[in-house]
């Protein structure tokens, strides 16, 4: 079956530009997760959905980064006037709703700001 | 302020012999640990994991060893071989495996050498 995809695989933008970073989730898994990795760093949490709403945004950065998920399936998130400093690669994961069921992770968009 | 912490970036075994990944972590309210494995452009893939009230949990080649009292886990594969070369990264939750909000270590890099 299909895992999870994120679209684009790479991004360039320049600084100051906006992005937005898709996540299609496992079809069934109510949770979805974005995380954000730097060079040498493990994943960093940003955002839970659990269906449509965001249930725990504490791993925004700031307020140039915002996520959403109409309907409670695909995921966006998007980033205003984007930084250097936001250069990353940001995973998307989706679970079903059960307690110690697995992350499933996506491959990752590469987010390069020049 | 690192809460899960991978002190060897990187770590070489000879295949068939024992690998063993190391995870200290700070916080008592951990209750729930899991590991996921890396390879180059795709994202992290589940492990293995385990709850607070356990001291061991095995699957196949892979066991974790959880010690409370000194916040210690450690991952042991057994036998090693080539295609267990990744990265691996040892995760925390407080949410007892709820998994809204993981805090992952920055990874130790295995090499199997054949």
């Amino acid at each position: 079956g299909a895992g999870v995809s994120q679209t684009p695989s790479n991004k360039v933008t320049e600084k100051g530009k906006y992005v937005e970073l898709r996540c299609d989730p496992i079809s069934g898994h109510t949770a979805l997760y974005w995380y954000r990795q730097s060079l040498g760093q493990g994943p960093e949490f940003l955002i839970y959905f659990q269906g449509t709403g965001a249930a725990d945004d504490s791993g925004l950065p700031n307020d140039r980064f915002f996520a959403v998920r109409p309907e409670g399936s695909v995921s966006t998130l998007k980033i205003q006037r984007t930084e250097r400093g936001d250069s990353a690669v940001y995973l998307c994961a989706s679970s079903l709703n059960r307690l110690g069921a697995p992350l499933h992770f996506g491959n990752g968009t590469r987010l390069t700001v020049t | 302020d690192q809460q899960v912490k991978q002190n060897s970036p990187s770590l070489s075994v000879q295949e068939g012999r024992i690998s063993i990944l190391n995870c200290d972590y700070t916080n008592s309210m951990f209750d729930y640990f899991l590991w996921y494995k890396k390879y180059p452009a795709e994202g992290p893939t589940f492990l293995i994991s385990i709850s607070s009230i356990k001291d061991k949990n095995e699957d196949g080649r892979f066991t974790v060893f959880l010690n409370k009292s000194a916040k210690h886990l450690s991952l042991h594969i057994v036998p090693s071989q080539p295609g267990d070369s990744a990265v691996y990264f040892c995760a925390a939750s407080v949410d007892g495996g709820s998994q809204g909000n993981l805090i992952f270590g920055k990874g130790t890099k295995l090499s199997v050498k054949p």
